[in-house]
């Protein structure tokens, strides 16, 4: 049973343009949502968090976007960059549970 | 300056011959974890050490064990690797277990199984 579902698998987006990848949980007592970042021959690295008492936290052109009451939580990169390609993450608490990934690939 | 220290980067191996991979920690956490990347996977919890508490996944298999014999270092023992065992394997480390502590994750070693 997986507890935490991770989309698209894969995104390809346009320089500039905005990635969004979506997850979506089960277990209501997870209380912390962090996304991670691995770039190839890297470990995971984490790239922002939210505990599900705020909707939206950001940072720089990063934004998390959370709905308690659908158990979802989205990652926006707004004005991606060719370096932002990498594989995302998303994960739930306590200990760490992992969505499969998305492998994001920004064109230039 | 690296903060979690895996070595080797890569490992080869043979089918059946035990392994050891090391993980060194220079951030004095508390906790050090052990996951198991395959490709195109996500990372997958195996266990756990919460100072000297070992603390594992149910569905970890009996192959695999762990030592940490002080709080920088932390061994991943195969013991008789098969070739589904082949992976990436993280070691990451937090200040405590549990909600909100951040863990860090080394850059993994990448073992193979002849």
């Amino acid at each position: 049973q997986q507890q935490v579902k991770q989309s698209p698998q894969s995104l390809i987006v346009q320089k500039g343009g905005i990635s969004i990848i979506n997850c979506a949980y089960e277990n209501t007592a997870f209380d912390y949502f962090p996304w991670y970042q691995q770039f190839p021959g890297k470990g995971p690295a984490l790239l922002i968090a939210i505990r599900p008492d705020v909707s939206e936290k950001k940072e720089g052109r990063f934004t998390i976007s959370f709905n308690k009451s659908a158990k979802q939580f989205s990652l926006h990169i707004m004005d991606s960059q060719p370096g932002d390609s990498a594989t995302y993450f998303c994960a739930a608490s306590n200990q760490i549970i992992f969505g499969k990934g998305t492998r994001l690939h920004i064109l230039p | 300056d690296a903060m979690v220290i895996q070595n080797p980067r890569y490992q080869v191996t043979q089918f059946g011959k035990p392994v050891t991979l090391s993980c060194s920690q220079t951030l004095n956490h508390n906790v050090m974890y052990w996951y198991q990347q395959k490709s195109s996977q996500a990372p997958k919890l195996l266990f756990h050490y919460y100072d000297k508490d070992f603390n594992n996944e149910a569905d970890t298999p009996d192959n695999f064990q762990s030592r940490r014999p002080n709080t920088s270092f932390c061994f991943l023992d195969i013991r008789s690797p098969g070739l589904g065992d082949a992976a990436m394997y993280l070691c990451a480390t937090s200040r405590a277990p549990g909600t909100a502590n951040i863990q860090y994750f080394g850059a993994g070693t990448r073992l193979s199984v002849l």
